[in-house]
C-alpha cells in the first residue's frame, strides 16, 4: 500500500538556524498538509496546499514558515529561523479527492 | 472553527478489558478519522468513518453524524493498545481532539 514518507525522522538544530523538513506524499494525491504536535499536546493544523499554492493556513503558520512543492514528488516545510518553541513533531499528510487524509510517520524537530 | 472534545482524557485498563472512547464535535462534518499514536509518535490511521459503523479486528468505531459524536470500541485490550487515541474531523484540514491516553496493564 502506498505511504507518505518523511525525512529526516529526527532533526536537531540550533536556535536561529533554518530547517527544511521533507515529505513525499502518495503519488496521485492532490492535497497536501503539514501539522504540528508539541510534546504532550494535540496535533495542530499548519497549512494546506493545493494546485501549487497555499489554500489555507493557521495562525501558527507565520512568516517564518514556508511550503514548497519543488517537483512532482516532494513537499517541503521550511522554517527560516528556528525558535525553541518550534520543537515539535511535524506531520505531513496528503489526500486525493476523497477526504480521508494519509499521514506520514513524522519528523521530530528539536531546537537547542 | 470546529471544536472536538474527547473523553475520557486518561484511561487505565487491565489487559483483557473492554473500553469505549468518545469524540464529540461541534459542527456538521464530512470526515472523521480515528488515530492511534504509538510510543514512537507515529499516527496510525485506525478508521475513516464519517458515518455508520466499521470493525477491524478487536477495534470498531461508530459515528452518528446527526448527533455529532463518534465512539471507538476496544475489546479484549492488549498492552500493545497503549498510547494516545485521537479523533479528528472537519471539511478540509483536520481538527484534532485532545486525545485519550490509554494505558493497558498486564
Amino acid at each position: 500500500e502506498p505511504e507518505v514518507t518523511q525525512t529526516p525522522s529526527h532533526q536537531v538544530t540550533q536556535m536561529g538556524q533554518e530547517v527544511i523538513l521533507r515529505c513525499v506524499p502518495i503519488s496521485n494525491h492532490l492535497y497536501f498538509y503539514w501539522y504540528r504536535q508539541i510534546l504532550g499536546q494535540k496535533v495542530e493544523f499548519l497549512v494546506s496546499f493545493y494546485n501549487n499554492e497555499i489554500s489555507e493556513k493557521s495562525e501558527i503558520f507565520d512568516d517564518q514558515f514556508s511550503v514548497e512543492r519543488p517537483d512532482g514528488s516532494n513537499f517541503t516545510l521550511k522554517i527560516r529561523s528556528t525558535k525553541l518553541e518550534d520543537s515539535a513533531m511535524y506531520f505531513c499528510a496528503s489526500r486525493r479527492l476523497a477526504v480521508k487524509q494519509f499521514f506520514g510517520p513524522g519528523t521530530r524537530l528539536t531546537v537547542l | 472553527g470546529i471544536q472536538v472534545e474527547q473523553s475520557p482524557p486518561d484511561l487505565i485498563l487491565q489487559e483483557g478489558a473492554n473500553s469505549t472512547l468518545r469524540c464529540n464535535f461541534s459542527d456538521s462534518v464530512n470526515n472523521l478519522q480515528w488515530f492511534h499514536q504509538n510510543p514512537w509518535g507515529q499516527l496510525i490511521n485506525l478508521f475513516y468513518i464519517p458515518s455508520g459503523t466499521k470493525q477491524n479486528g478487536r477495534l470498531s468505531a461508530t459515528t452518528v453524524a446527526t448527533e455529532r459524536y463518534s465512539l471507538l470500541y476496544i475489546s479484549s485490550s492488549q498492552t500493545t493498545d497503549s498510547g494516545v487515541y485521537f479523533c479528528a474531523t472537519t471539511i478540509n484540514m483536520l481538527t484534532f481532539g485532545g486525545g485519550t491516553r490509554l494505558m493497558v496493564k498486564p
